[in-house]
C-alpha cells in the first residue's frame, strides 16, 4: 500500500525568498517520487523525479528534493521564489513494479508568492 | 519530447448528450494511457488505465458504462462520456507513458474541461 501526505495546502512566500513544500509518504516497496506543477486550468508539468539513485534530485526551474527513508520525507525546495513560481504542486508516490499509472497523488500544495 | 495533446480543452454540452475528448501521444508511441478527473481546488482522481488494444482497467467507483474508454492505438486514447448530467462537469486530464515501470514518468497532456448544463 502506498499513500502521501501533502503536510501544508497553502504556502505563501515573497519574491526572492526560499521555498519549501512538503511531503511525506508511506510505501511498502522502494517507491519512485515525483513532483508536479500544475498552472491554472492546464495539465501538470514534472519538476524531478526520484528513481533510488541519488538522494538529492534537482529538477527544472531551480527546484530540487531530498529523499530521506529515513523520514519518509521528499521535500520539495527552492532557493528563490519567483512570481512565475506561483502554481498548484503536487507530490506523487508509485511503488508498485509494474503500470506506471498506479501512482497516489498528494492533496497540492498551493504556492503563492508575494511581490 | 514526450508532448500529450487532448481535444477539445474545453466543451460545453446539454445533459443527456455524450462528449469524447481525444488523449494523444505526439511524438512517442504510449504503451500506457491515464485517465483522471480533477475537481476544482483538489488532486487528481485515476479513472482508469487503459493499454492499446485491450479492455481498460477502472478504478474503484467509477462507472464503465458511463465513462468509455478506447485505446485504438499506441498514440490515442478516447474517453467519451456517455449521457452526461451537470454532476459529470470536471476537468478530465490525461497522461501517458512508454515504460511499464514504476519509475516511468506520466506525461500529462493540458487538460479538457467539460460543463454540462
Amino acid at each position: 500500500a502506498q499513500s502521501v501526505t501533502q503536510l501544508d495546502s497553502h504556502v505563501s512566500v515573497s519574491e526572492g525568498t526560499p521555498v519549501l513544500l512538503r511531503c511525506n509518504y508511506s510505501s511498502s516497496y522502494s517507491p519512485s517520487l515525483f513532483w508536479y506543477v500544475q498552472h491554472p486550468n492546464k495539465g501538470l508539468q514534472l519538476l524531478l523525479k526520484y528513481t533510488s539513485a541519488a538522494t538529492l534530485v534537482k529538477g527544472i526551474n531551480g527546484f530540487e528534493a531530498e529523499f530521506k527513508k529515513s523520514e519518509t520525507s521528499f521535500h520539495l525546495t527552492k532557493p528563490s521564489a519567483h512570481m512565475s513560481d506561483a502554481a498548484e504542486y503536487f507530490c506523487v508516490v508509485s511503488d508498485t513494479n509494474t503500470n506506471a499509472g498506479k501512482s497516489t497523488f498528494g492533496d497540492g500544495t498551493t504556492l503563492t508568492v508575494k511581490p | 519530447g514526450a508532448v500529450v495533446s487532448q481535444h477539445p480543452s474545453w466543451v460545453i454540452c446539454k445533459s443527456g448528450t455524450s462528449v469524447k475528448i481525444e488523449c494523444r501521444s505526439l511524438d512517442f508511441q504510449a504503451t500506457t494511457m491515464f485517465w483522471y478527473r480533477q475537481f476544482p481546488k483538489q488532486s487528481l482522481m485515476l479513472m482508469a488505465t487503459s493499454n492499446e488494444g485491450s479492455k481498460a482497467t477502472y478504478e474503484q467507483g467509477v462507472e464503465k458504462d458511463k465513462f468509455l474508454i478506447n485505446h485504438a492505438s499506441l498514440t490515442l486514447s478516447t474517453l467519451t462520456v456517455t449521457s452526461a448530467h451537470p454532476e459529470d462537469s470536471s476537468f478530465y486530464i490525461c497522461s501517458a507513458t512508454y515504460g511499464t515501470g514504476r519509475e516511468d514518468t506520466q506525461y500529462f497532456g493540458p487538460g479538457t474541461r467539460l460543463t454540462v448544463l
